[in-house]
């Protein structure tokens, strides 16, 4: 069942420009919300995660946004680059209930042109 | 460190021949470990998770099985493949126990079935 709504499918930004995905959760019990990067070809690798005790996290030029009365949560890349062109995936995990459950959303495609 | 294998990378087989993927992990003890299916362009579906030897759960009725013989050993098998058996297979794997972190998954297998 689609318990996690990304968007866009894909997203085409210029280099230096911010791309913005964004995702939406359904089940409140949700406490994890991690953030995948996929290169073609490969295999998902974690790139930032969020608890919903804060409202925004910063790695670098990724930051997740969270905003828990919306059940919403969004990722900002700042000054994308070329190599920031992969296919990143949303999650959300309840980790007090059952740690086998995570739930993807479908994943957004992003090509940033130089 | 732990680090999480894959075999084969890739693999093109005939519609009704058994199928046999592996996956191992290292560096870590009575780890979580997990099946998914990737179809093109989509975002994953969790087919199988274990949370030790001889322990897997199925998340879909489907054409395939897993099996777990060791602590960081899981296999995803077929006895026939069909066509819709095409995908990208991803392992994963967490610590277990409650509130843990994030899913670590392989580099994955790219099945053809033709």
């Amino acid at each position: 069942q689609q318990q996690v709504k990304q968007s866009p499918q894909s997203l085409i930004v210029q280099k230096g420009g911010i791309s913005i995905i964004n995702c939406a959760y359904e089940n409140t019990a949700f406490d994890y919300f991690p953030w995948y990067q996929q290169f073609p070809g490969k295999g998902p690798a974690l790139l930032i995660a969020i608890r919903p005790d804060v409202s925004e996290k910063k790695e670098g030029r990724f930051t997740i946004s969270f905003n828990k009365s919306a059940k919403q949560f969004s990722l900002h890349i700042m000054d994308s680059q070329p190599g920031d062109s992969a296919t990143y995936f949303c999650a959300a995990w309840d980790l007090g209930y059952n740690n086998n459950d995570m739930r993807f959303g479908a994943g957004t495609r992003l090509t940033v042109k130089p | 460190s732990q680090t999480i294998h894959q075999w084969p990378a890739t693999l093109v087989q005939p519609v009704g021949s058994p199928l046999s993927l592996e996956c191992t992990v290292e560096g870590t003890s009575n780890p979580n470990l997990y099946w998914y299916r990737q179809a093109a362009g989509r975002g994953l579906q969790l087919l199988f998770y274990s949370v030790g030897i001889g322990q897997i759960s199925s998340e879909v009725p489907q054409n395939l099985s897993a099996s777990r013989p060791q602590d960081r050993q899981f296999i995803l098998s077929s006895k026939k493949l069909l066509l819709s058996d095409s995908g990208f297979y991803l392992c994963a794997w967490n610590p277990r126990g409650r509130n843990t972190d994030t899913q670590y998954f392989g580099p994955g297998t790219r099945l053809t079935v033709l």
